[in-house]
């Protein structure tokens, strides 16, 4: 969806390093979500944000951190990259009026830490 | 707890014949129930919902599915399947009495309709 868009794409890093992965978007969402996808494991909730000043851990928050610069624009970033985060990372962002929740997501951001 | 199960980690079709994605779901309230279709180096895309009312929602691409309360079920279903239909689906759930908003998302399963 051209509406949420992540960068970088693909990303090759090795262990230890630090890493940042950016989510913009034009839907004027107030509610932003990271999750991050594994084989056979579904998607899970890293972080999620219902406005600029709220922050909140999902189930796998551990390693990661979040920062919520604006209404649109919401970062991951992996303050020292370890192997088992290789994994597809997904933005998403939703509306708590009426589309009742509905998420929306970006393409995804494939990370492989080495 | 709030919880998805797609039985299935993999269903096989041909095309033209029915398909059925099965999604049981447990959620201490009522729930919103949503299907995903994620196609290869592809984000999610929403498919469909049931928020209240009929118990058979339609969505995009002539998928359906059918909210059955006493069975906790959210099955997909489409009459007759597409080779383009290959794709991974993803069965997700939100508790309607919460107010944090979150979604909790099955394990995927992958559809493969062949010629």
């Amino acid at each position: 969806d051209a509406d949420v868009t992540q960068t970088p794409r693909n990303r090759i890093t090795k262990t230890g390093k630090r890493i940042m992965l950016e989510c913009s978007q034009t839907k004027g969402h107030d509610r932003m979500y990271w999750y991050r996808q594994d084989p056979g494991l579904g998607l899970r909730l890293i972080y999620y944000s219902f406005d600029v000043k709220d922050i909140n851990k999902g189930e796998i928050s551990d390693g990661y951190s979040v920062s919520r610069q604006a209404q649109a624009k919401f970062s991951l970033s992996l303050e020292s990259a370890i192997p088992n985060q290789t994994a597809l990372y997904f933005c998403a962002t939703s509306d708590p009026g009426p589309a009742q929740e509905t998420q929306y997501f970006g393409p995804g951001t494939r990370l492989l830490v080495l | 707890a709030q919880s998805v199960a797609q039985p299935e980690d993999q269903v096989n079709v041909a095309e033209g014949n029915p398909l059925t994605v099965k999604c049981t779901y447990s959620v201490s309230g009522n729930p919103y129930l949503f299907w995903y279709v994620q196609y290869p180096n592809r984000g999610l895309q929403f498919l469909l919902k049931y928020i209240t009312g009929d118990n058979l929602v339609k969505g995009s691409y002539g998928f359906e599915a059918e909210f059955n309360k006493s069975q906790t079920s959210f099955h997909l279903k489409k009459p007759s399947a597409l080779v383009s239909d290959s794709a991974l689906y993803f069965c997700a759930v939100r508790d309607r009495g919460s107010t944090l908003g979150r979604l909790y998302f099955g394990r995927g399963t992958q559809l493969t309709v062949w010629p």
